[in-house]
């Protein structure tokens, strides 16, 4: 298996531009989880999913972000507007649930909002 | 919500010696409680985590012990390598594998060679 994979893995732009991060989970896992990592603030949870489904969003700083699963291969992290404050490494992180407690995480995506 | 405190924020130690890392929590509810490990630029990963049902677990030079009474929880290594120079993050979650986690703020572990 390939892994956690996300795109793009640098992002640079500018401030009021949207950004898109995606992630790939892992084949037959059905937790999907976004973390948000900064110096300021370390690692921080900003919305997972069940079963393509938006479990607990209360992660999520500014309604300028937004999640979508819209199957289970596929999730995006939306931001728009961005700012520069924004900018930070993005994790996706995905898990089989049950008894199965591991989360692995994909390679992240940096980025950085001038 | 859950609040994880994690020390301390840098540790040094000389080749061969062991390093100790303790967290503590807030919520009684966590069950699970992982370590992850980060290099540079690189992705957290998995090293060893602990179940609320269980006091200890080793594997090789890694051991987590858990003190459910007094919500902490510490990561143990012994005879230290360079390679083990890393960044290292502990969590806490309250539904196992079916929820988010909640991470300590990081320790910075030094091996002097």
């Amino acid at each position: 298996d390939a892994g956690v994979i996300q795109s793009p893995r640098h992002e640079v732009t500018e401030m009021g531009q949207e950004v898109t991060l995606r992630c790939k989970p892992i084949s037959g896992h059905d937790y999907l989880f976004w973390y948000r990592q900064t110096m300021m603030r370390g690692l921080e949870l900003l919305i997972y999913f069940n079963n393509n489904v938006p479990i607990d969003d209360s992660g999520m700083p500014e309604d300028r972000f937004s999640a979508k699963m819209p199957n289970a291969s596929f999730s995006t992290l939306k931001i728009q507007p961005s700012e520069p404050r924004d900018s930070a490494v993005y994790f996706c992180a995905t898990g089989r649930g049950g008894q199965h407690y591991e989360q692995y995480f994909g390679p992240g995506t940096r980025l950085t909002v001038t | 919500g859950e609040n994880v405190e994690q020390h301390p924020s840098t540790l040094s130690v000389q080749e061969g010696d062991s390093a100790v890392i303790k967290c503590t929590y807030s919520d009684s509810a966590s069950n699970y409680f992982p370590w992850y490990k980060q290099e540079l630029g690189k992705r957290p990963q998995l090293i060893i985590d602990i179940r609320s049902n269980v006091g200890e677990k080793k594997d090789q030079r890694i051991a987590v012990t858990l003190n459910k009474t007094a919500k902490h929880f510490s990561l143990h290594i012994t005879e230290t390598q360079p390679e083990d120079s890393a960044v290292y993050f502990c969590a806490a979650s309250k539904g196992g594998g079916a929820d988010g986690l909640t991470f300590g703020k990081g320790t910075h572990l030094i091996i002097q060679p």
